[in-house]
């Protein structure tokens, strides 16, 4: 069964510092998200991105924040200079056409010392 | 009127037993609503999702009750087994908008 998935599954990195996520949506789908979950709480959306444009982005994705699809297959998203406040477990989905689901990656822990 | 509210936090049963876990929501506007299943270590997994048009799902052991006035609704989920042990999201969504609105989580423990 396809899958997304996700790299690195963990990242620590120093505050300030610059992070790309990446993540490779299931082969067929057109719309991409990117959500997080700080440690024991609830799961957070960050932006949705169809047709190589956000569609929609919280007030969490701010200047800091970017997502590109760089070719046919990859989605990232960037973190230009990390806050310790941004540690956190970020998701990546996908969802197909027509198709409600969304599937979700197996995230990347992210740890801003 | 984002929100999407869970309770329990946290929910043990014994095998066999029947967990519900509850979610209210404000905003009329959602039009779609998934339960998603988390292991640890792991991302959350679609495991039954209901429109408001009708009031209950059900596929396997997992049912969704919907009261639409009350706005509300909730998971069962029936012959619990200790591999449904796990943190359970409700979350609603617009179909327009397309982002997911989670519930804060019930984690569930199913001794045996």
């Amino acid at each position: 069964e396809p899958e997304v998935t996700q790299t690195p599954s963990h990242q620590v990195t120093q505050m300030g510092q610059e992070v790309i996520l990446r993540c490779v949506p299931i082969s067929n789908h057109l719309y991409f998200y990117w959500y997080r979950q700080i440690l024991g709480q609830k799961v957070e959306f960050l932006v949705s991105f169809y047709n190589n444009e956000i569609s929609e982005k919280s007030e969490i994705f701010d200047d800091q924040f970017s997502v590109e699809r760089p070719d046919g297959s990859n989605f990232t998203l960037k973190i230009r200079s990390t806050k310790l406040e941004d540690s956190a477990m970020y998701f990546c989905a996908s969802r197909g056409p027509g198709r409600e689901t969304q599937y979700f990656g197996p995230g990347t822990r992210l740890l801003v010392l | 009127q984002q929100q999407v509210k869970q309770s329990p936090q946290s929910l043990i049963v014994q095998k066999g037993g029947i967990p519900i876990i509850n979610c209210a929501y404000e905003n009329t506007a959602f039009d779609y609503f998934p339960w998603y299943q988390q292991f640890p270590g792991k991302g959350p997994a679609l495991l039954i999702a209901i429109r408001p048009d009708v009031s209950e799902k059900k596929e396997g052991r997992f049912t969704i009750s919907f009261n639409k006035s009350a706005k509300q609704f909730s998971l069962h989920i029936m012959d619990s087994q200790p591999g449904d042990s796990a943190t359970y999201f409700c979350a609603a969504s617009i179909s327009n908008t397309d982002k997911l609105i989670f519930g804060t989580g019930t984690r569930l423990q199913v001794f045996p």
